[in-house]
């Protein structure tokens, strides 16, 4: 168990609708970095946040957003959704910003499933 | 900005074989180095890391050794098992950037 809480497991919705993920990180960890995995594709950075302010920006696209909360849990909102945004999509925390050392925890995902 | 390039797979090995995945990496100043193994089903794990040029990481029969002169962190293990089927990522922190993963290598184990 690495600490790190996705909800749901899974999600099943129809193309057009906005679904939430959400990620409780490990006890003390102030960065969450959440990640968007496709079949036979590698991982896709999507953003981080850390201690409640966006530190980084990867591939996200504009239908999606995400927030860190001041209990530190992040969602990750996904609108107007596409056949093509299905994907296991996860969530990671780690202590700090990308120092040295900093060892990303990892929750085991949420699989979107868009019919 | 940092960045890591690892050898594409699949790679399919039959049990027992020597298994070898290159990773190499791009970074300003002097990085952490990890892989993680993400077994089917499930979220990625820590497998080993090196925090210094020269050190070798280690787990569960795998090896990485920290090569700053030739920037590269290449996975190594003697004798792989079918157990071993997963994809492996290698990935470096530092700079005070994000955490930085490659693209992932699958590997496939059969008896």
């Amino acid at each position: 168990d690495s600490g790190v809480t996705q909800t749901p497991k899974h999600l099943i919705t129809a193309t057009g609708q906005r679904v939430t993920l959400r990620c409780s990180p490990r006890s003390g960890d102030l960065s969450v970095y959440w990640y968007q995995q496709s079949l036979d594709q590698g991982l896709q950075f999507l953003i981080q946040y850390y201690n409640g302010e966006e530190r980084a920006k990867g591939n996200i696209l504009e239908r999606f957003s995400a927030q860190q909360f001041p209990d530190l849990h992040s969602e990750l909102n996904l609108s107007s959704l596409e056949l093509g945004d299905s994907a296991l999509y996860f969530c990671a925390s780690s202590v700090g910003t990308g120092e040295r050392n900093t060892e990303a925890f990892f929750g085991q995902g949420t699989r979107l499933t868009v019919v | 900005g940092n960045s890591v390039t690892q050898m594409e797979g699949p790679v399919t090995l039959s049990e027992e074989a020597f298994l070898t995945i290159n990773c190499t990496y791009t970074a300003t100043g002097y990085p952490s180095l990890f892989w993680y193994v993400q077994y089917p089903g499930e979220g990625l794990q820590l497998l080993l890391k090196a925090t210094k040029a020269d050190d070798k990481g280690s787990n569960k029969g795998f090896e990485a050794t920290y090569r700053k002169e030739t920037t590269s962190f290449h996975l190594e293990k003697g004798s792989v098992q079918v157990s071993d089927s997963a994809v492996y990522f290698c990935a470096l922190t530092g700079g005070y950037q994000k955490v930085t993963f490659g693209t992932g290598t699958k590997l496939q184990v059969i008896p």
